[in-house]
C-alpha cells in the first residue's frame, strides 16, 4: 500500500460540511483510495472508494485531484454520529483486504 | 449492504485458557477474510489472512501457534487465542470483502477480549 498522510484531528460544526484531506503522493496507478471511518470501539465502517474519478455515495463524497496524490473526503452535512477516526488507504486489488491504516484523523462534530 | 458478524462481542477469561473468535459474513461468500487487532488508542493492525480450505498467512511477528485460523467456510472464520495471557487483552477484528465493484472491506463489530 502506498503511505498517506492525513491530519491527526479535525473539527467540524453540525449541519456543516465536513472535508477531510489525504496525501498518497506515492501512490501507483493500479491502486484505490478507501476511506474508512471507526466510531468508538466499533469496527471499522466502509465508506467509499475511487481510483481517478469523483466518486459519491448516500455517505460522502470522494475528491481526487487529477495527479492522484491527494484526496478529499467530504460529508456534506456534518452530524455528531460523524464523530469518528477517519482513515484514508491507497490498495491495489492484489493486496485486497490486507489494508494498512494509519492513524487516520479524528473527526469531531461539535454541536 | 454487505454485513460481517462477529462473536462473541464481549469475552472475559482466565489466563492460561483459550478464546474462540468466530467471524461471519452474513449476505456474501468471502473466500478470504482478515483478522486485525486493535490496542487502545492504536490503530489496526492487520494479524493474518484467513483462506478458505487452506492455511491462513500470518504477518510478521504474529504466532501462529499462538493464534490459531481456521476457514472452514465461504462463510465463516474463527481465530482462537491459545493459552491467553493479559497482554493479549484487545480488540479482535475481522474483515471480508464481497469482491465485487471493488475490493472494499467490510468489518465485523468486533471482540473484545479480557484475559485476567
Amino acid at each position: 500500500d502506498a503511505k498517506t498522510t492525513q491530519p491527526t484531528s479535525m473539527d467540524c460544526a453540525e449541519g456543516r460540511a465536513a472535508n477531510l484531506p489525504c496525501n498518497h503522493s506515492t501512490i501507483s496507478g493500479n491502486e484505490y483510495v478507501y476511506w474508512y471511518r471507526q466510531i468508538h470501539s466499533q469496527g471499522p465502517q466502509y465508506i467509499i472508494h475511487g481510483l481517478k474519478n469523483n466518486e459519491t455515495n448516500e455517505m460522502a463524497s470522494l475528491i481526487i485531484t487529477e495527479d492522484r496524490k491527494s484526496s478529499t473526503l467530504i460529508l456534506p452535512h456534518a452530524t455528531l454520529r460523524d464523530t469518528a477516526v477517519y482513515y484514508c488507504i491507497a490498495s491495489n486489488n492484489t493486496n485486497a483486504g490486507k489494508s494498512t491504516f494509519g492513524d487516520g484523523t479524528t473527526l469531531t462534530v461539535k454541536p | 449492504g454487505a454485513v460481517v458478524s462477529q462473536h462473541p462481542s464481549r469475552v472475559i477469561c482466565k489466563s492460561g485458557t483459550s478464546v474462540k473468535i468466530e467471524c461471519r459474513s452474513l449476505d456474501f461468500q468471502a473466500t478470504t477474510m482478515f483478522w486485525y487487532r486493535q490496542f487502545p488508542k492504536q490503530s489496526l493492525m492487520l494479524m493474518a489472512t484467513s483462506n478458505e480450505g487452506s492455511k491462513a498467512t500470518y504477518e510478521q511477528g504474529v504466532e501462529k501457534d499462538k493464534f490459531l485460523i481456521n476457514h472452514a467456510s465461504l462463510t465463516l472464520s474463527t481465530l482462537t487465542v491459545t493459552s491467553a495471557h493479559p497482554e493479549d487483552s484487545s480488540f479482535y477484528i475481522c474483515s471480508a470483502s464481497p469482491g465485487l465493484a471493488g475490493w472494499e472491506q467490510y468489518f465485523g463489530p468486533g471482540t473484545r477480549l479480557t484475559v485476567t
